[in-house]
């Protein structure tokens, strides 16, 4: 049972350049979430799910895109990275609201 | 506006002595409250958590007290261990809505 599945683990983008980060889980979970972590900060909400095919924006979503075309799958969209998108990405699943959450061992992204 | 605060970036305890990490809270309609644990190159891991209906809830070494006048809740680890040793998360919630985290607190367990 993997979990919660990131991929890629380290990624470098110039200015301007776009990718999209890769989250899996194989709990069955409706709930699918992705954060940000940076020093001093802790654990900021860009983007979540409900459920397949849904997405809401969360406490920071300028810059990023998300799809939830299958239920195991969510996938974070950088379309032109910029320097302050720097950071450690998350993803975490849940199966239901309330519920604890269940986080992949992160992304980081360097953008130079 | 930091809703979930905690105020020590890092705590260092002795082996066997009580880990007390603390987390403040501004938003009232808060009613359910997480701690989560994280070692390097690893994601946060669930480690215990508390109603708002309740003021404590213990499992094993880890209890968590919630004082909601204060709008004030701990995580007490005893006796610590070295293995302890990580970045700590407190997180709050509201029926319906989506977790808040505060900055996290680097504990260190020294043998």
């Amino acid at each position: 049972n993997a979990g919660v599945t990131q991929t890629p683990k380290f990624r470098v983008l110039k200015t301007g350049q776009s990718m999209t980060l890769l989250c899996a889980q194989d709990m069955n979970h409706e709930y699918m979430y992705w954060y940000r972590q940076d020093p001093g900060m802790g654990l900021r909400l860009i983007h979540y799910s409900v459920g397949e095919g849904t997405t809401a924006k969360g406490e920071v979503p300028d810059g990023y895109n998300v799809s939830r075309l299958k239920k195991q799958n969510f996938l974070l969209g950088l379309e032109s990275a910029a320097p302050s998108q720097t950071s450690v990405y998350f993803c975490a699943s849940s199966s239901q609201n309330g519920s604890p959450l269940h986080f992949g061992n992160g992304t980081r992204l360097t953008v130079t | 506006d930091q809703q979930v605060k905690q105020n020590s970036p890092s705590l260092s305890v002795q082996e066997g002595r009580i880990s007390i990490l603390n987390c403040d809270y501004t938003n009232s309609m808060f009613d359910y409250f997480l701690w989560y644990k994280k070692y390097p190159a690893e994601g946060p891991t669930f480690l215990i958590s508390i109603s708002s209906i309740k003021d404590k809830n213990e499992d094993g070494r880890f209890t968590v007290f919630l004082n909601k006048s204060a709008k004030h809740l701990s995580l007490h680890i005893v006796p610590s261990q070295p293995g302890d040793s990580a970045v700590y998360f407190c997180a709050a919630d509201t029926s319906g809505s989506r977790l808040t985290f505060g900055e996290g607190t680097q504990l260190t367990v020294n043998p």
